[in-house]
């Protein structure tokens, strides 16, 4: 089963702006992480921020965690058409990554 | 250094049929992982190895899923009698020690199943 919902499902945005995706999730959680994922193929490991932590900055990358409403935002500045990918958040209670649907972002040039 | 790499990339192949899906992992990587994912969907676990050992099965669907993974390094996942509803992309991910909050697991490019 899945653990976490992403939102929205689909997001089209011109290049150069920004894209802000958000995770809601249902357990308590060690971490959460974001990967991303082009055409259908393997994961890329973006971002992981800790159960401890509120925000964590990577390049174009910054991602917040409220673990008190159980959700975690990624947003992504000044986007690029190569972003055009889908994300998907990830808990991880134990060893095991669950995996939310995914948010499906097109970057139009 | 080599990430983790998956073959074949793709494979199709008829309901009832047997098929093997292997996953060659970060070498030194003691954890190992297989997801199956959906059209339009997210991952989903199906079993977890610490070293040789499966330690934790509980994402296969039934009894015509398995694992093995005899010298802690390469897994192999055999699926029999397959279904048409088995048709996915099989992702394969490992890790340094598979700790909980601690690693980052490395996925590999996958395998698409195609049951037909």
């Amino acid at each position: 089963s899945q653990q976490g919902e992403e939102d929205p499902q689909a997001l089209s945005i011109q290049e150069g702006e920004n894209a802000t995706m958000n995770c809601s999730y249902k357990t308590s959680i060690n971490n959460l992480q974001w990967y991303r994922q082009n055409s259908g193929r393997g994961l890329v490991h973006l971002i992981l921020i800790r159960s401890n932590e509120r925000e964590k900055h990577s390049g174009r990358l910054r991602v917040t965690l409220d673990t008190s409403k159980k959700s975690s935002s990624l947003l992504i500045t000044a986007s690029r058409a190569a972003d055009t990918a889908s994300y998907f958040c990830a808990t991880d209670s134990s060893y095991k990554l669950i995996f939310g649907s995914g948010t499906r972002l097109l970057v139009r040039p | 250094g080599a990430g983790v790499s998956q073959t074949p990339s793709n494979k199709v192949t008829e309901k009832g049929k047997y098929v093997e899906l292997r996953c060659d992992p970060i070498s030194g990587h003691t954890a190992l992982y297989w997801y199956r994912q959906s059209l339009g969907q997210g991952p989903e676990f199906l079993i977890y190895f610490q070293g040789t050992g499966a330690a934790d099965d509980s994402g296969l669907p039934n009894d015509r899923f398995f694992a093995v993974r005899p010298e802690g390094s390469v897994s192999t996942l055999k699926i029999q009698r397959t279904e048409r509803g088995d048709s996915a992309m099989y992702l394969c991910a490992s890790s340094l020690s598979g700790t909980s909050g601690k690693d980052e697991q490395f996925f590999g490019p996958g395998t698409r199943l195609t049951v037909l």
